[in-house]
């Protein structure tokens, strides 16, 4: 069955930098779009970026655009969120996704942005 | 960009009440709409796409209606575990996706 285990999360200060990377498996990788979503207690969940099936393509939600970059390994079935320039607002737990709708979730892995 | 909005805020219902949620669209979204349950310290659930159709192991107390700008989740008897977020989602445009703020049922 499709798995995806998001990793990489942790407190980080503003400003700074982190890399979150989520492995796949159970599906043919390759063929789908991935996605991250983040969540937030006060303000529910939002679509961060996606990533065409063959890595050529990206998207990201206006919020994030020009400080975060999404990239996959098609080789490793693995998606990658680089993530600069962090703020305190992009605090959230991060999920992976795949295709059209979202499912299932993983756990996801929390972002911490404090000093 | 898509903007979803949904009705009411919260939602305080009895376990075995029936609960209506709304989810409407700024402009047609055809049916390419999906509900979502949320519960503290879970992961999300995909409950209900393509505006009715419901997702694997989603029991059948759990139904989707609407197209266009307007849709509806039901549940017809609320269960215990059933008190939760619900999103709402759309993907005809994109990007960006674009979720609702959520509707929470809670514990009268």
């Amino acid at each position: 069955q499709v798995q995806l285990v998001e990793s990489g999360g942790g407190v980080v200060q503003p400003g700074k930098s982190l890399r979150l990377s989520c492995a796949a498996s159970g599906f043919t990788f390759n063929r789908y779009v991935m996605h991250w979503v983040r969540h937030t207690p006060g303000k529910g969940l939002e679509w961060v970026a996606a990533v065409s099936s063959d890595g050529s393509t990206q998207y990201y939600a206006d919020s994030v655009k020009g400080r975060f970059t999404i990239s996959r390994d098609n080789s490793k079935n693995t998606q990658y969120l680089q993530m600069n320039r962090l703020t305190a607002e992009d605090t959230a737990v991060y999920y992976c996704l795949n295709g059209g709708w979202f499912d299932p979730w993983g756990q996801g892995t929390l972002v911490t942005v404090s000093s | 960009e898509i903007v979803l909005t949904q009705s009411p805020v919260t939602l305080s219902l009895s376990p075995g009440e029936r609960a209506t949620l709304s989810c409407r669209a700024s402009q047609s979204i055809s049916n390419y709409l999906a509900w979502y349950q949320h519960k503290p310290g879970q992961a999300p659930r995909l409950l209900i796409y393509d505006a009715s159709n419901r997702a694997t192991g989603i029991p059948a107390r759990f139904s989707g209606s609407g197209s266009g700008t307007d849709f509806t989740l039901t549940i017809s008897s609320l269960e215990p575990e059933d008190f939760a977020v619900y999103y709402c989602q759309q993907r005809t445009i994109w990007p960006p996706f674009t979720f609702g703020p959520g509707t929470t049922v809670d514990i009268k």
